[in-house]
């Protein structure tokens, strides 16, 4: 969607690599969210950011990490990427609360 | 904490007749609520909200939903189903905490339109 990319759109990786995603939005929006998709669980957060250097967790954390230096720029990392990991990753951003959220095109990401 | 039960992972309508999505949550305050599209290979979209005011919201390609709050309901309708909406639903709720809030998503509904 305009004013949001994440990149890349798609990714292989094996068992045990560090990956990195990246969520780039021009909007200037404080609050930006990762969440992943997987079929029956709708989407999960993983972790949050309500501004640079302010992040949070999500009921997914575990194995993950993320990092903010920048508004633009929401980095989400996968410290050693497992089978479990296999899945599409959705960055989001928001104004406030009541505005609801513009996503990103997403990530497909398969760990072999 | 905030939860959202979507009832029906599968709904399917003839073209024509009436979609109704039903969607119901668990808030301990006054909550904001969403409906999101998803259409295949894409990113979710805003539908419509409830944050205060009128109850009955009205969204984007002729969908409303109902906050009831008595009901804790955040129903999604549509009068008239056109194949144009068949795509995968989710509800939504706000969920606040210190220093930020994050949205508390269902595990959505796919919507299936037959000719």
């Amino acid at each position: 969607d305009a004013g949001i990319t994440q990149s890349p759109r798609h990714k292989v990786t094996e068992t045990g690599t560090p990956v990195t995603l990246r969520c780039h939005q021009t909007e200037n929006h404080r609050y930006m969210y990762w969440y992943r998709q997987d079929p029956g669980h709708g989407l999960r957060l993983i972790h949050y950011s309500y501004g640079v250097k302010d992040t949070d967790k999500g009921e997914v954390s575990d194995g993950y990490s993320v990092s903010r230096s920048k508004t633009e720029d929401f980095l989400l990392t996968l410290e050693s990427a497992t089978s479990s990991q296999t899945s599409v990753y959705f960055c989001a951003i928001t104004q406030g609360e009541w505005y609801g959220y513009t996503f990103g095109s997403g990530t497909r990401l398969t760990v072999v | 904490a905030q939860s959202v039960t979507q009832l029906g992972s599968h709904v399917s309508v003839s073209e024509g007749a009436l979609v109704l999505l039903r969607c119901n949550y668990s808030s301990s305050v006054p909550p904001y609520l969403f409906w999101y599209v998803q259409y295949p290979n894409q990113g979710l979209q805003l539908l419509l909200k409830y944050t205060t005011g009128a109850t009955l919201v009205k969204g984007i390609n002729g969908f409303e939903a109902e906050f009831k709050k008595s009901e804790t309901s955040f129903h999604l309708t549509k009068p008239s189903a056109h194949m144009s909406d068949a795509a995968e639903y989710f509800c939504a709720v706000s969920d606040q905490n210190t220093g930020g809030f994050k949205t508390i998503f269902g595990a959505g509904t796919r919507l299936f339109v037959k000719a």
